[in-house]
């Protein structure tokens, strides 16, 4: 069955330090992957999404994730963490088929200490 | 500019009554999407529709029902059967006709409180 696992549900950085947001997938084929971020009290944004070619891509914000198949993970970075990226992470995989929805993972919530 | 609109933002509801969350999209997008979302738990997904006249059940759809009579609107009814309906509401919209597919829109949400 397809899944996504987050297996970290909270994780603090100090302002200024490098973040890495871990995601792993399970799912037969090559899959369509995306992390999005939640501000509390608000609906979703998209970061950053991956469905081919290279397998490091860049989103808003100043994240990254890298696509790395043997490991079947798509794990969220940023180099320099502002107070600002304080919110709710989520990864999700999307069937290659039109129309159908997402699976998401339960979510990893980021605070940033000063 | 292009969205997702929900209405209302916040939304209080007695035992017992039914209640119905609006989602509108004008990004021309043929597939939408009901989620709940409940802390810790993530996205549950509830309901979603590829095309007009068209649904099909999520992974949580009892106690919840759905129309889906126009491209733009895709409204949420939440029963009286739905046993513990407080919770925060998300839709979302996604095109079909290009990659990736399955990239999906999200409006702001309804917050929904049962007294």
């Amino acid at each position: 069955a397809q899944s996504v696992t987050q297996p970290d549900i909270h994780i603090t950085v100090s302002e200024g330090a490098s973040l890495e947001l871990r995601c792993n997938y399970s799912y037969g084929a090559t899959p369509y992957l995306f992390w999005y971020v939640q501000s509390p009290g608000q609906g979703l944004q998209l970061l950053l999404k991956y469905f081919s070619g290279d397998t490091l891509v860049q989103g808003i914000k100043g994240f990254e994730a890298e696509f790395k198949r043997s490991q079947s993970s798509f794990n969220l970075r940023k180099p320099s963490v502002h107070w600002s990226d304080a919110a709710e992470y989520f990864c999700a995989v999307g069937p290659n088929q039109a129309g159908t929805a997402l699976i998401f993972g339960k979510g990893t919530t980021l605070s940033v200490s000063s | 500019d292009g969205g997702i609109t929900q209405s209302p933002k916040y939304l209080f509801r007695k035992e017992g009554q039914n209640v119905t969350l609006s989602c509108e999209q004008n990004l021309n997008h043929d597939a939408m999407y009901w989620y709940r979302q409940d802390p810790g738990q993530g996205l549950r997904l509830i309901y979603y529709s590829q095309i007009v006249n068209d649904f099909q059940k999520g992974d949580i759809a009892e106690g919840y029902s759905v129309s889906r009579e126009k491209k733009e609107s895709f409204p949420l009814t939440v029963t009286s059967a739905q046993k513990n309906p407080t919770a925060f509401y998300l839709c979302a919209s996604s095109p079909r006709d290009r990659l990736p597919y399955g990239e999906q829109f999200f409006g702001p949400g309804t917050r929904l409180t049962v007294l």
